[in-house]
């Protein structure tokens, strides 16, 4: 079974990039890895999603290696609002239909 | 487009009753997943639909079921309950239905079992 590490919480300031590592061994290894975020008494939001090297998008980069073994989400010049819990998913090895979320990082964004 | 949405928000049941809850996927969407979302165990996987057959389980007891609807629509039933069932369930859904596809989550029903 796939297995998942994220790091409890993280703190930064306003302003900041912050970036936000998930470790993960035994994923499908045709499958993207997807990271959500997710505010209290709301369903998790996509945020993006990748296969591997770099992806970009208007709001977050995500960068996998080469081995696929981790995934770092980097959220630039964070603001308040973006105060939330911060969850990797992963398809798992032996079927890439049962989803795997990670524990989550919650992200508390300081003035 | 009307989003994912989840009935009841909300639900009050007693331990050996059973609960159905419902999900309503994004139109067009066909493939439809269910988690289960404590303090103690994170987001769990229960199971996905796929053009009305489950695709995929995760790792819970028979009490655990659903089904869809030929419209896409889903169903989850937990029978005797249990107070660890106590939850926020939340159902997502997706245009294809695999671990590639964005999945767009309803608000979740909270179940509480006494």
């Amino acid at each position: 079974l796939a297995k998942t590490t994220q790091p409890i919480s993280m703190d930064s300031y306003e302003g900041q990039e912050v970036n936000i590592t998930c470790s993960h061994n035994n994923i499908a290894t045709n499958d993207y890895i997807t990271w959500y975020q997710q505010f209290p008494s709301q369903g998790p939001r996509f945020i993006i999603q990748g296969y591997k090297t770099k992806v970009t998008n208007e709001v977050a980069s995500l960068f996998i290696p080469a081995d696929r073994k981790s995934s770092t989400l980097s959220l630039p010049r964070v603001s308040l609002s973006d105060t939330a819990v911060y969850y990797c998913l992963v398809g798992d090895k032996g079927s890439s239909y049962k989803l795997i979320f990670g524990s989550g990082t919650r992200l508390l964004v300081r003035p | 487009k009307a989003g994912v949405t989840q009935t009841p928000r909300y639900l009050i049941k007693t331990r050996g009753q059973q609960v159905t809850l419902s999900c309503s996927p994004i139109s067009g969407h066909r493939s439809v997943s269910w988690y289960q979302q404590t303090p103690g165990q994170g987001l769990q996987f229960l199971f996905e639909y796929f053009s009305e057959t489950q695709r995929n389980k995760g790792n819970f007891p028979g009490r655990f079921s659903g089904r869809q609807f030929s419209n896409s629509r889903s169903e989850m039933n937990v029978s005797t309950l249990e107070l660890g069932d106590s939850a926020l369930y939340l159902c997502a859904s997706s245009e294809g239905g695999t671990g590639r596809d964005e999945q767009y989550f309803g608000p979740g029903t909270r179940l509480t079992v006494t």
